[in-house]
């Protein structure tokens, strides 16, 4: 079955600068990457997402870029606020009605 | 956007006693919900795929016995957590599709098992 790893695990950046969350997944015929982020005690809030027939897809400071190739996607965000701090899934499914097999988590801490 | 309701938001229960958790998809119909459950600083588990009017697809490792699920309607899906024991304390989530949108979450239900 599909295998999603997540790296880091934790990240700590300064207000202001930018975040990179990496993650890697096993089944080619996944086609469908969305990322979440959750707050502590909350359901996961989709902040956004990319089928495998587009290869980078933004949404003002949020970017995520997919490489079907090597099975892998990234979640960019540029000017990091301290209201990012939270914990961020990245998910992988073989269609956004289809089980989403969850990435481990990386706790962003943005400090002022 | 679409809403997805879970009832309980909490419940503490005695070991050895069951509880049942409700996912209700509010405007919409949901013909498969998922099920999944997280525990403390860890990832979201997918435990089972709900089907309306069929057996629900467990994960390998999760109890079917012991995780009773029932989507009995287009708009219901319930788990039921049986002969709880302390270990099952954790974070259940469901999250239904609507056909071409994404998923849809609860607002999860926080167990605790004493």
């Amino acid at each position: 079955g599909e295998n999603v790893e997540q790296h880091p695990s934790t990240l700590s950046v300064q207000e202001g600068d930018s975040a990179v969350i990496k993650c890697t997944y096993s089944d080619s015929a996944s086609n469908y990457f969305p990322w979440y982020k959750q707050e502590l005690g909350k359901r996961p809030q989709l902040i956004i997402d990319i089928r495998s027939n587009v290869g980078e897809k933004k949404d003002q400071r949020i970017a995520v870029t997919l490489n079907k190739t090597a099975k892998h996607f990234s979640l960019h965000i540029t000017e990091t606020q301290p209201e990012d701090s939270a914990v961020y899934f990245c998910a992988a499914s073989k269609g956004n009605t289809d089980k989403l097999i969850f990435g481990t988590g990386t706790r962003l801490q943005v400090f002022p | 956007g679409a809403v997805v309701s879970q009832h309980p938001s909490w419940v503490i229960c005695k070991s050895g006693t069951s509880v049942k958790i409700e996912c209700r998809s509010l405007d919409f119909q949901a013909t498969t919900m998922f099920w999944y459950r997280q525990f403390p600083k860890q990832s979201l588990m997918l435990m089972a795929t709900s089907n309306e009017g069929s057996k629900a697809t467990y994960e390998q490792g999760v109890e079917k016995d012991k995780f009773l699920i029932n989507h009995a309607s287009l708009t219901l899906s319930t788990l039921t957590v049986t002969s709880a024991h302390p270990e099952d304390s954790s974070f259940y989530i469901c999250s239904a599709t609507r056909a071409g949108t994404e998923a849809f979450f609860g607002q999860g239900t926080r167990l605790t098992v004493v």
